[in-house]
């Protein structure tokens, strides 16, 4: 299995509800990541997991609050989104935390806030 | 703050001509990736290159990294619509961050 899967696909919500995004992976990765992707523009670092560990956070707003249950699972917990948040999120994953390794991407979630 | 230069942003085509994208970086990369990304899909790998000076081809597509390894370029020969997309190229950043140049998006005219 060669694949990161996310759901859900897409995601509507209003700003005072509360989601959670979910990504998995098979692959034996120790590397998991959130990256957020507004239209036209580059995907944009927000989490980093290493060995479930949170290693890194690029001062993310803490409506945004990641977490990692074991090796293969990552979410991101959502509560009191503004509309600013809508973008793509995308989940990825590589062997280890180290920036030498190819990431795998996962199909990403369409997040719109209300 | 550090960045990875990518240009053109855009770059419309014939199908059949070339096409290539450039990446530059102000400091010293240790390696730098690619990725493709299909409209609405999701970047995809597309390879990395490790060494000063290095070129790397998958079938109609060359890469190299700069001697001095601070810049890398994609070409594609004799481009096909099935090449529509955003390239970007991916330097890593201290903390171990991998961060992503702006893109160039390809459209390619049938």
């Amino acid at each position: 299995d060669t694949e990161v899967t996310q759901t859900p696909k897409h995601l509507v919500m209003g700003m005072t509800n509360k989601k959670s995004l979910k990504c998995e992976q098979h692959m034996g990765h120790r590397a998991m990541y959130w990256y957020k992707q507004k239209a036209k523009k580059p995907p944009e670092l927000m989490f980093v997991y290493s060995y479930e560990k949170l290693s890194i956070n690029e001062s993310v707003p803490s409506r945004f609050s990641p977490e990692c249950p074991n090796s293969s699972l990552l979410n991101l917990h959502l509560h009191a989104l503004q509309p600013e948040d809508s973008a793509l999120y995308l989940c990825a994953s590589s062997p280890i935390s180290r920036t030498d390794y190819g990431y795998t991407f996962g199909s990403g979630t369409r997040l719109t806030v209300v | 703050g550090q960045q990875v230069m990518q240009i053109p942003q855009y770059q419309h085509v014939q199908e059949g001509e070339d096409f290539t994208t450039y990446c530059n970086s102000s400091t010293t990369l240790s390696n730098i990736q690619w990725y493709k990304q299909r409209p609405g899909g999701h970047p995809v790998f597309l390879i990395q290159l490790v060494k000063s000076g290095e070129v790397k081809k998958q079938k109609r597509l060359t890469f190299q990294f700069g001697e001095a390894k601070k810049n890398s370029s994609l070409h594609i020969t004799a481009t096909q619509t099935t090449d529509v997309g955003t390239y970007f190229c991916a330097g890593p950043r201290q903390g171990g961050k991998l961060i992503f140049g702006q893109g160039t998006e390809l459209s390619v005219k049938p």
